[in-house]
């Protein structure tokens, strides 16, 4: 079936540092990925989006790029703010799978960023 | 537009008693979905619905009814609640375009006692 794995939290960094969560998939069909974040005590919203291979979703000064030979999307940031702390979801949809766009989610990585 | 709204946002019940959490949603989308989010777990597909009059289950249903009996709104009841539906429960909504891009509501948080 289908899942996601992304990594453990909590990360915690600096103001400025480079971020990366990693993020792997394994699905059946031909899935949609996504990253959703969520701010403390609020619900989740889509950071970006790639829908097929090599696509490249960014928002916000995150990038994350659909690797099919490697069956991964990455989100990266190149200089965290504080204003960045939150839980970071990735997750798949699968068009073929048969249940009309239902996500599968990770865990969550909780990221702190220190000032 | 107010986009996806649940009622309540806090609720305590004892074990044994029943609720209805309601969503709705102003963006005409044809695809609706109740997830909960437990620590450690990510967010887990409780039921899901395609349309007016149409439910489907997800991943965890079981101790949980839905309803749609209109497009903009997607009920989730809690018959005889348990200690372990304590959660916080999310709806979603989405068009039925792919890539069935979903939008959150604030979310419920539930504590059975």
């Amino acid at each position: 079936g289908n899942s996601v794995t992304q990594m453990e939290g909590p990360v915690t960094l600096s103001e400025e540092a480079f971020l990366t969560i990693n993020c792997t998939y394994t699905a059946t069909g031909y899935p949609s990925l996504f990253w959703y974040v969520q701010y403390p005590g609020e619900g989740l919203q889509l950071l970006l989006k790639a829908t097929k291979a090599d696509d490249k979703g960014s928002n916000k000064g995150f990038e994350a790029t659909y690797r099919k030979e490697t069956t991964s999307f990455h989100l990266e940031k190149g200089s965290v703010q504080v204003s960045d702390s939150a839980v970071y979801f990735c997750a798949l949809s699968d068009r073929y799978g048969g249940s009309q766009g239902n996500l599968i989610f990770g865990k969550g990585t909780k990221l702190s960023v220190k000032p | 537009n107010a986009g996806v709204t649940q009622t309540p946002k806090f609720r305590v019940l004892k074990t044994g008693q029943s609720m209805t959490l309601l969503c709705a949603q102003d963006m005409n989308h044809e695809y609706m979905y109740w997830y909960r989010q437990d620590p450690g777990m990510g967010l887990r597909l409780i039921h899901y619905s395609v349309g007016e009059g149409t439910t489907a289950k997800g991943e965890v249903p079981d101790g949980y009814n839905v309803s749609r009996l209109k497009k903009q709104n997607f009920l989730l009841g809690l018959e005889s609640a348990a200690p372990s539906q304590t959660s916080v429960y999310f709806c979603a909504s989405s068009t039925r375009e792919w890539p069935y891009e979903q939008y959150f509501g604030p979310g419920t948080r539930l504590t059975v006692t």
